[in-house]
């Protein structure tokens, strides 16, 4: 079966730590994307990479980091300089990034406790 | 800074009828446009994308893409239940998306 996995579906962050999601395709797609979601809110883009070994700063990338050593893996690190983590988290892959359709993964929610 | 606006909502139509929700976007050079369903809780999921002016169906879907005006709607004929969710327009950037608000649909039995 093709498609994003996210995981964990759940995540429970103490302050101060680092935590990592993970991202993981197996459509083949070049490009692949971080968002954040509050509750009531839209998208916001954390970060985004076309290519293996290159990503790009998104609108909101400030406590956040990221790696593309692979096409299929696109992790994100919420580091201890974010200070309100707490929020839904969503990764996608598209073919063409920007200009075909993006799919996304089923999400992580991340917990300030 | 790019945007696509949405009227965040609630709309809510009565069951069988036709919703109708739209999507206005501040960058010309956007060439495609993308409607994506999200119900609470879960993920986005893509129901169409449109690249040229005028209408496209799918099924009880059909979007609509104005340029001229920079507008996108999308029309839901017989309106379900199952249809009640968040609706969100996304327009292309450079190598990313723009993604509006989102417009929260409620279909009323």
């Amino acid at each position: 079966d093709g498609g994003i996995t996210q995981s964990p579906k759940y995540l429970f962050r103490k302050e101060g730590q680092n935590v990592t999601l993970s991202c993981e395709q197996n459509l083949n797609h070049d490009a692949m994307y971080w968002y954040r979601q509050d509750p009531g809110q839209g998208l916001r883009l954390i970060y985004y990479s076309q290519i293996v070994n290159d990503f790009q700063k998104g609108d909101i990338a400030e406590g956040y980091s990221v790696s593309r050593e692979k096409k299929e893996s696109f992790p994100l690190t919420v580091t201890s300089a974010q200070k309100n983590p707490t929020a839904f988290y969503l990764c996608a892959s598209s073919p063409q990034g920007g200009y075909t359709e993006a799919f996304f993964g089923q999400g992580t929610r991340l917990t300030v406790v | 800074q790019k945007e696509v606006e949405q009227n965040s909502g609630p709309l809510s139509v009565p069951e069988g009828a036709i919703a109708s929700l739209n999507c206005t976007y501040s960058d010309r050079g956007s060439q495609s446009f993308f409607w994506y369903r999200q119900y609470s809780g879960k993920s986005p999921e893509l129901i169409m994308f449109i690249y040229s002016n005028g209408d496209k169906e799918d099924g009880r879907f059909t979007a609509q893409l104005n340029k001229a005006s920079q507008y996108v709607s999308l029309l839901i004929r017989d309106s379900q239940p199952s249809d009640s969710a968040t609706y969100l327009c996304a327009a292309s950037g450079t190598y990313k998306y723009i993604f509006g608000t989102g417009t929260r649909l409620k279909v009323l039995a």
